[in-house]
């Protein structure tokens, strides 16, 4: 089942202004990524965030992380067009075969000039 | 750098029919994984490999096999195509076990079944 659940499903904003987005998560995790999908390609990796870090910056991008909470969220600090992409958060999942990631189901993503 | 080549792109079948997607990966990693991504369900793993013959179950496995005969190969085949196999597939690749690194994805695979 899935891990991860992104809020919201959509969101529609102008250039220049800053989007949120939030994902949530039930199991204990070591690390969580954010991942961007433009149109008609494949998941671009965009930032990883580790379960003792609160707060990580990359560019544009802030991600903050909540282990007794169980969420995270992915914040694009003054918004272009060319972020219009849907994003989905990951966490990790280990077994006896391995480790692999479950993904959330995304927010899409509209910056309208 | 190609990174992860995924072929072919697009693909329709009839049900019953069978076909194999390959994905191929240059940077030498150790694990590669198959995903499905479907309107509204996010991207759901089907296998995965931890290494040159090995392969494990992901998520949704049933009506799919995998190999990886070759470390820089993975395939998923479909025996006999059914209509809910309809789906964009994704491959990914990642150096190695360590949940600290990225995964790497190829462009997809649309794949139809009528």
């Amino acid at each position: 089942s899935q891990q991860g659940e992104e809020d919201p499903q959509a969101l529609s904003i102008q250039e220049g202004e800053n989007a949120t987005m939030n994902c949530s998560y039930k199991t204990s995790i070591n690390n969580l990524q954010w991942y961007r999908q433009n149109s008609g390609r494949g998941l671009v990796h965009l930032i990883l965030i580790r379960s003792n870090e609160r707060e990580k910056h990359s560019g544009r991008l802030r991600v903050t992380l909540d282990t007794s909470k169980k969420s995270s969220s992915l914040l694009i600090t003054a918004s272009r067009a060319a972020d219009t992409a849907s994003y989905f958060c990951a966490t990790d999942v280990y077994s006896n075969s391995g480790y692999a990631l479950n993904f959330g189901k995304g927010t899409s993503l509209l910056v309208t000039p | 750098n190609a990174g992860v080549t995924q072929t072919p792109k697009f693909r329709v079948l009839k049900t019953g029919q069978s076909m194999t997607l390959l994905c191929a990966q240059d940077m030498n990693h150790e694990y590669m994984y198959w995903y499905r991504q479907d309107p509204g369900m996010g991207l759901r793993l089907i296998h995965y490999s931890v290494g040159e013959g090995t392969t494990a179950k992901g998520e949704v496995p049933d009506g799919y096999n995998v190999s990886r005969l070759k470390k820089q190969n993975f395939l998923l085949g479909l025996e006999s195509a059914a209509p809910s196999q309809t789906s964009v597939y994704f491959c990914a690749s990642s150096p190695t076990g360590n949940s600290n690194q990225p995964q790497h994805f190829g462009d997809g695979t649309r794949l139809s079944i009528l």
